[in-house]
């Protein structure tokens, strides 16, 4: 079973700072990972697709790292602002099904 | 984008009657759909696996007969809670496959069993 974990639970940094999320996954038979946006009471958001051939994804502000050798990774936001305060998803999708796993989340507080 | 429309946004029901949840892929074909329920400050559980046509498969420990869903064509997955209870209030959420797009995401459902 795919266990999924996600490092810290909980980050506030001030305005401006760079932010490092991490995941980690136990099964590296993986389809493709992605990282989500979820604001209180919300959906989710899409913010990186990175499938298994590839080793990063970039959108903006944001990259994606993916080292599934090692089942790992991270999610880098520039130069935060608070519009960036929410809970960030890690998930990965299994190579025979295509389901979803997902982490716990990080929520994140950015500070004005 | 790819959209997925999920109505109702929220919904307060009478304990034992049942609740329909709408999940509709707006601008693609989604031939899977997926259900899952999300309680307070944890993460997505997997429900169940909506398949176009054909029976849903259910995971591990949910209850087929108390959570029916029905996907009858392309862009339309629905979620009935039968006889519902105070227990399954929670955050519902589906989603859809969309190839090199990943997996898009519906707004969720707050269902809230009084």
């Amino acid at each position: 079973k795919q266990e999924v974990t996600q490092i810290p639970a909980a980050l506030s940094v001030p305005e401006g700072e760079n932010l490092v999320l991490n995941c980690s996954f136990t099964d590296s038979a993986i389809y493709n990972l992605q990282w989500f946006r979820q604001d209180p009471g919300k959906g989710l958001t899409s913010l990186l697709l990175i499938q298994s051939s590839q080793r990063e994804q970039t959108s903006g502000r944001l990259n994606a790292s993916l080292d599934k050798s090692s089942g790992r990774s991270t999610l880098y936001i520039a130069a935060s602002q608070p519009g960036d305060s929410a809970t960030y998803l890690c998930a990965v999708s299994r190579s025979n099904d295509y389901k979803l796993s997902f982490g716990a989340g990080t929520t994140v507080t950015v500070r004005a | 984008g790819a959209v997925v429309s999920q109505h109702p946004s929220w919904v307060i029901c009478k304990s034992g009657t049942s609740v329909k949840i709408e999940c509709r892929s707006l601008d693609f074909q989604a031939t899977t759909m997926f259900w899952y329920r999300q309680f307070p400050k944890q993460s997505l559980m997997l429900m169940a696996t909506s398949n176009e046509g054909s029976k849903a498969t259910y995971e591990q420990g949910v209850e087929k007969d108390k959570f029916l869903i029905n996907h009858a064509s392309l862009t339309l997955s629905t979620l009935t809670v039968t006889s519902a209870h105070p227990e399954d209030s929670s955050f519902y959420i589906c989603s859809a496959e969309n190839g090199p797009y990943g997996y898009t995401f519906g707004s969720g459902t707050r269902l809230t069993v009084v």
